[in-house]
Parts: structure tokens; C-alpha cells; sequence
């Protein structure tokens, strides 16, 4: 019962360098989501997608790009990572966006650019 | 910028004390929510509030969901040391936000025996 699944689990970049953070659901959820929590904040909403192919920006979307192929995968992209970018992300789904249906987290990932 | 002003920041309690957090907002909420977060883990649905003053329990967990629909409060009674975890509260504005919530930045509590 794998549920929302990130990987890596921890990363380190230096300033500049690209990458991926993973995220795939096995509960066939309609919207996905990706959230940034810095220390003593509060999640922020990245970008989120309400189906494959669909994707819109949510709070804070410079410096990322998602993409949305299949129902399963919501992979985030880092361009070129900065240190700003240094947080926690953590993806979401959802059965769909009525507030009857809760959003699932992952267990994030640790990116720190450096 | 953040909506949500969730208060305390952090709560040192002694194990089987009560625990008591809250919310407000300057804005009306349509849904109130409550997750937990373990340590390395991601936040995880506590309480869900659909209705102005709905009251709702999760076994030691009772959630309000105020009146105004700009508030909510969350208590936790007789803590135990699996209690200890950050307390998020989050909120949705209405119905064309798209699932998309606000979070509260946080209760951390730390039971001690």
C-alpha cells in the first residue's frame, strides 16, 4: 500500500545544476500537488495538476517546472538550482479538489543547494 | 503571502496534560483541516472540518471549526509521548480554489514523561 512515493529522499546540488525530484501515486488520484515547507513555515504550494496533461502554478512557481504525462507521475523540475531553492519538498494527490477529498503527502525530500 | 496565523509556535507539556492550538485567518474558509507531522515523515490528516461550527473528535483529538469561519482549534486531551509532532493547520477559501489549501506555520509539541 505504497501511496504517494518521492524520491530521492535527500539531495545536495551546487548552485546552478538541474534536477528532478520524483513523485508517483498509486491511488489513481486525479490532482497532484508539490509544496515547499521551509523552517517554522508552513507548506507553500509550488505548482499542482488537476489530470494528465494539466498543470497551472500554485504560490511560489519561479525557478520550477512540472510536467503531468500520466495519471500516476508528477515529476518537479529544478533548472538551475539556487540557494533559495533549499527546503523540503513534499508532493500531494487527491481524489479530487472537492474539500471532501483530503490531500496525501509523501514523506518529501531534502534538497540543499550549496 | 501566508493567510493562516496559527498559534502557539511551540508547546512543552508534561504527559497526560491537555493540549490546546488554534487558527485564524483574516479570511472566510470554507474547509478547515488538521494534519501532523512525524519527524522525515510528510503531514497526515488529523481532522477534517466542513461546516461552521462543526465539532469534531478523532479519539483524544476534538477540532472546531469557529463560527466566523475564520477560526478553528485544535485540542489534544490526556498527551501521551506519541503526541510529539509539528501541528499544521490548513485551510481552503472556497470551492473554485481547486483543492488548493493555506497552512498555518505550525504547532510544535514536545511531551515529556
Amino acid at each position: 500500500n505504497a501511496g504517494v512515493t518521492q524520491t530521492p529522499k535527500f539531495r545536495i546540488l551546487k548552485i546552478g545544476q538541474s534536477m528532478t525530484l520524483q513523485c508517483t501515486q498509486d491511488m489513481n488520484h486525479n490532482y497532484m500537488y508539490w509544496y515547499r515547507q521551509d523552517p517554522g513555515m508552513g507548506l507553500k504550494l509550488i505548482y499542482y495538476s488537476v489530470g494528465a496533461g494539466i498543470t497551472d502554478k500554485g504560490e511560489v512557481p519561479n525557478g520550477y517546472n512540472v510536467s503531468r504525462s500520466t495519471t500516476e507521475d508528477f515529476p518537479l523540475r529544478l533548472e538551475l538550482a539556487a540557494p533559495s531553492q533549499t527546503s523540503v519538498y513534499f508532493c500531494a494527490s487527491s481524489y479530487g479538489w472537492d474539500s471532501n477529498q483530503p490531500q496525501h503527502f509523501g514523506d518529501g525530500t531534502r534538497l540543499s543547494i550549496l | 503571502g501566508q493567510q493562516l496565523n496559527q498559534s502557539p509556535q511551540s508547546m512543552f507539556i508534561q504527559e497526560g496534560e491537555d493540549v490546546s492550538m488554534n487558527c485564524t485567518s483574516s479570511s472566510i474558509f470554507n474547509t478547515w483541516l488538521w494534519y501532523k507531522q512525524d519527524p522525515g515523515e510528510g503531514p497526515v490528516l488529523l481532522i477534517a472540518l466542513y461546516k461552521a461550527g462543526e465539532l469534531t473528535s478523532n479519539g483524544r483529538l476534538t477540532a472546531q471549526f469557529g463560527i466566523t469561519r475564520k477560526d478553528s482549534f485544535l485540542n489534544i486531551s490526556a498527551s501521551i509521548p506519541s503526541d510529539v509532532g509539528i501541528y499544521f493547520c490548513a485551510g481552503q477559501l472556497d470551492r473554485d480554489s481547486w483543492g488548493k489549501l493555506q497552512f498555518g506555520a505550525g504547532t510544535q509539541v514536545v511531551v515529556t514523561p
